[in-house]
Formats: structure tokens, sequence, C-alpha cells
């Protein structure tokens, strides 16, 4: 089964409101989350990530939001503009040894309409 | 800056012919990764390496074998390629190590059509 799940493939937002993508997943030893970005043709980059140990990390218009006991994480952009326009992938990952063996949901398509 | 690199950008294929893909790094990263991107699965872990002469398998390692000959250099291959292996692959690297460690950097994909 899809051990990182997006359930909603696309999402549409007005200009200058809040994004908000969202992110499940089963293995709760997880202990490493992110959020890519990814333009079409484009390799995906890193956005933003955060570790087991905290609940919430805020970075500019960005913020992830963890909630383990429901296995749950999200991505919120505030002041959405229509350069947030992309494919946004979660992942999600078990650090053994340093290996990034990270699980990737199937991405969220965020349209920011002006 | 650091940068991943893959060779060719596009390939098309035939139907169990042998196909190579390239990936070069210069971030002096430990660990490199091959991902697959196919629609409405997102990103899958075919191969992946933590040394030179090294790789383990991944999520999706089946018709996939890869070679590490060098900290800079891992290569995917197919040796019999299938309908089902077109798609778009991505390579990347972490360094493993430090506050950064799982951060993966992509390179720019491969489109493989294989007909």
């Amino acid at each position: 089964g899809q051990q990182v799940k997006q359930s909603s493939p696309s999402l549409t937002v007005q200009e200058g409101g809040i994004s908000i993508l969202n992110c499940d997943y089963e293995n709760d030893m997880f202990d490493y989350f992110a959020w890519y970005k990814k333009y079409p043709d484009n390799s995906p980059t890193l956005l933003i990530s955060v570790r087991s140990n905290v609940d919430k990390r805020e970075d500019g218009r960005l913020t992830v939001f963890l909630n383990k006991s429901g296995k749950h994480f999200s991505l919120h952009i505030t002041a959405s503009q229509p350069e947030d326009t992309a494919v946004y992938l979660c992942a999600a990952g078990l650090n053994q040894g340093g290996s990034a063996k990270l699980i990737f949901g199937e991405g969220t398509k965020l349209t920011v309409s002006s | 800056e650091a940068a991943v690199t893959q060779s060719p950008r596009s390939k098309v294929a035939v139907t169990g012919g042998k196909v190579t893909l390239s990936c070069h790094q210069t971030n002096n990263h430990d660990y490199m990764y091959w991902y697959r991107q196919d629609t409405g699965h997102g990103l899958r872990l075919i191969h992946y390496s933590y040394v030179a002469d090294s790789t383990e398998k991944g999520d999706i390692p089946d018709g996939y074998k890869a070679s590490r000959p060098s900290q800079e250099n891992f290569s995917l291959i197919l040796e019999l390629a299938s309908l089902s292996q077109t798609a778009v692959y991505f390579c990347a690297s972490s360094e493993g190590l430090g506050a950064s460690a799982e951060t993966l950097y992509f390179g720019s994909g491969t489109r493989l059509t294989v007909l």
C-alpha cells in the first residue's frame, strides 16, 4: 500500500489566500518529513522539512504542521502567489545510518489564480 | 554550486533493448539515488548507494540494476527494457550526515520512452 499519501491530486486557491496541502503516512517510525516543490519539466527542490521532535516549523510564508498521533502533516502557504503554482510532493522517511530513503506522496498540483 | 547532472535528457528505446542512464554529482555527497516518476505514483525509489562499488535495492528494484563505480557517478541499467519502464527517471544525492542529512538534490530528470 501507499505509505505516504496525498489525498488531493489538485487544489486551486485565489491569489492572497492560504494554500493548505495535506499528507498522511502509515509508518509511525518515520522521523523526518519534508515538502518538495516541482515545476513542470523541472526537478523537485526542497521547500521545508521537520524532524519528529517538533510539531511546527515556520519559514517565511511556509509553515509545516506535524501531527504524529494522527500520522499527518501539512504545508500551509500564506499570501499565495501565482508563482506558487506547481506540484507539491510530500515525503517522509526514517534516518537509518544517514540514508535519506524518502518515500514520496503522489503530489498535489496547486494552482494559484489571480 | 552543488549539482547533479543526468544524461541523456531523453531517450527512446526498443522493447528488449539495453538502456543505461547516467548520473554525475559534484556535491561530494556519499548517498545517491534513482527514482522514477509516474502519474499517480509520485517518486518511487529504485536503487540507492551510500558508497562507491556498493548499491542497495529500493522499493521497486525489479527490472533494474545499478552501478556506482565512483563517488561521483551512479548509473541505472535496464538490461531488457519493457513498456512498463516508460517514465521519467530522477537521480539525486544527499549528504547523509549533519543537519541537512536527508535533503535530496535532484538532477533534471531523464524521460525514457520504451516502444
